[in-house]
């Protein structure tokens, strides 16, 4: 039974590219998170969903910042127009109903 | 929206020391509790959870208790081993309504000296 499987595990950007991460959750799992985290940080909520629905993204930058979750395929969040501020890692979790989260290894994303 | 304060940022033990690790929230609506292990370069892990209709709950080394008069929780680990150098980090959840993401601290750098 394998985790949260997230891709790449390193993605470097050039200023004003886009940035894809991907998130597959474990299997059985229907609550997907995305969360931020900076050099040295603690962990930012950025959005929560569930098959093809966003229930809460109030942590999401309003601009360039999506996300979804496919009914098929894995979560992706995806970054527009990437400036070197995005530069950090970006972990996705997963979740049944109630339960805890397993979380993901991560993708650590390097805007140059 | 939810607070958690984790203190402190650093603890640096003997190995064979206890470690304690301390966290307050403010939502009084929050019910579960868990704490998260992080390896350098890797996901955070679980390494135990509360619910608010227990005080404490104990697993081997590690323990966590709960003070929902006074808003905070408590990480202890015993007999500390080199291994259990990283960063720990608690949460904060209430289980009611749509909403169902955590609130973190923002960690605590745990070094066991060897």
């Amino acid at each position: 039974n394998a985790g949260v499987m997230q891709n790449p595990r390193h993605l470097v950007r050039r200023r004003g590219q886009e940035a894809r991460l991907r998130c597959s959750p474990m299997k059985g799992h229907s609550h997907v998170y995305w969360y931020r985290q900076l050099p040295e940080e603690g962990l930012k909520f950025m959005v929560y969903l569930q098959k093809e629905n966003i229930i809460d993204e109030s942590g999401m930058p309003k601009e360039r910042f999506s996300a979804e979750f496919p009914k098929e395929g894995p979560s992706i969040l995806r970054i527009q127009q990437v400036v070197r501020g995005d530069s950090a890692a970006y972990f996705c979790a997963s979740s049944l109903q109630g339960h805890g989260y397993t979380f993901g290894s991560g993708t650590r994303l390097t805007v140059v | 929206g939810e607070n958690v304060e984790q203190h402190p940022s650093t603890l640096s033990v003997q190995e064979g020391d206890s470690a304690v690790i301390k966290c307050t929230y403010s939502d009084s609506a929050s019910n579960y509790f868990p704490w998260y292990k992080q390896e350098l370069g890797k996901g955070p892990q679980l390494i135990i959870d509360i619910r608010s209709n227990v005080g404490e709950k104990k697993d081997q080394r590690i323990a966590v208790t709960l003070n929902k008069t006074a808003k905070h929780f408590s990480l202890h680990i015993t007999e500390t081993q080199p291994e259990d150098s990283a960063v720990y980090f608690c949460a904060a959840r209430a289980d009611t309504g749509s909403a169902r993401q955590l609130t973190f601290g923002s960690g605590t750098q745990l070094t066991v000296l060897p």
